[in-house]
C-alpha cells in the first residue's frame, strides 16, 4: 500500500520550456503532498507544501511564479516549472501523506530528471 | 526546530558484517523519527520509522533502530550486510509545533553505504 506514482521519470529540453511533473498517489487519497529538489550528493530540500484544494505554501527561498504547484484532486499534485533554464536542472522527487500527522510517514515517489539544455 | 546530523557521509563494510549509521537529532518537542533508503535515480523508501512506544524499532529488509532520548540519537543497524543494501540512507525528524511547518520532514545530510563482496 501507499503508493505514489511519479512522471515523467526523466526530461530533457531546451532552455526556455515549461516544464510539468505528475505526483499521484495510487491507493490513498493524500490531503497534502510535498515537493522536494535533491542535488547531486546533497540531500533533499524542501521547497513546497501542496494541500488539496488550496494555495500551496512555499520555503524560504523558492519562486512560487517559477515553481507552480496544483494539487486540483486528492490524488494528484503537478509541480511545473516555467521557463525552465540550465540551473534548475535537478531531481525534483514528490511525496504524499494520508494527513499531516506526525506519526504519519511521508511516501516518496520515484523522482524526476530534469535536464535542461 | 529541529535538526539531523548523520555522522559519516560514508560507510563501507563488508558483505555479512555488521552496518551501523549514526544520526543524532535536536528537536524541541517529542521527536518523530523516520529512516529512509535511495538507490540511485529513485525516490526514497521508508524502511521504520519511531513515533511512541518501544523504542528498538524494526524495520524492513532486516534493519531496526533504537530510540535514545538521553543520547538523542537514532542509530540505524542491521546484523549482517548485504550486498543489496548498498545505497544512500536518510535519516529525517518530523517538523511539530503547529504553525507553516507542522508535518514538514527535515533530513540529515545522507550516508552512502558501500558494501563490499
Amino acid at each position: 500500500g501507499a503508493v505514489v506514482s511519479q512522471h515523467p521519470s526523466w526530461v530533457i529540453c531546451k532552455s526556455g520550456t515549461s516544464v510539468k511533473i505528475e505526483c499521484r498517489s495510487l491507493d490513498f487519497q493524500a490531503t497534502t503532498m510535498f515537493w522536494y529538489r535533491q542535488f547531486p550528493k546533497q540531500s533533499l530540500m524542501l521547497m513546497a507544501t501542496s494541500n488539496e484544494g488550496s494555495k500551496a505554501t512555499y520555503e524560504q527561498g523558492v519562486e512560487k511564479d517559477k515553481f507552480l504547484i496544483n494539487h486540483a484532486s486528492l490524488t494528484l499534485s503537478t509541480l511545473t516549472v516555467t521557463s525552465a533554464h540550465p540551473e534548475d536542472s535537478s531531481f525534483y522527487i514528490c511525496s504524499a501523506s494520508l494527513w499531516t500527522a506526525r506519526n504519519q510517514p511521508q511516501h516518496f515517489g520515484d523522482g524526476t530528471r530534469l535536464s535542461i539544455l | 526546530a529541529q535538526s539531523v546530523t548523520q555522522l559519516g557521509s560514508h560507510v563501507s563494510v563488508s558483505e555479512g558484517a555488521l552496518v551501523l549509521l549514526r544520526c543524532n537529532y535536536s528537536s524541541s518537542v517529542p521527536p518523530y523519527l523516520f529512516w529512509y533508503v535511495q538507490y540511485p535515480n529513485q525516490g526514497l523508501q521508508l524502511l521504520l520509522k519511531y513515533t511512541t512506544g518501544a523504542t528498538l524499532v524494526k524495520g524492513i529488509n532486516g534493519f531496526e533502530a533504537e530510540f535514545k532520548k538521553s543520547e538523542t540519537s537514532f542509530h540505524l543497524t542491521k546484523p549482517s550486510a548485504h550486498m543489496s543494501d548498498a545505497a544512500e540512507y536518510f535519516c529525517a525528524v518530523r517538523r511539530g509545533a503547529g504553525g507553516t511547518s507542522y508535518g514538514k520532514l527535515t533530513f540529515g545530510q545522507g550516508t552512502i553505504l558501500t558494501v563490499h563482496p
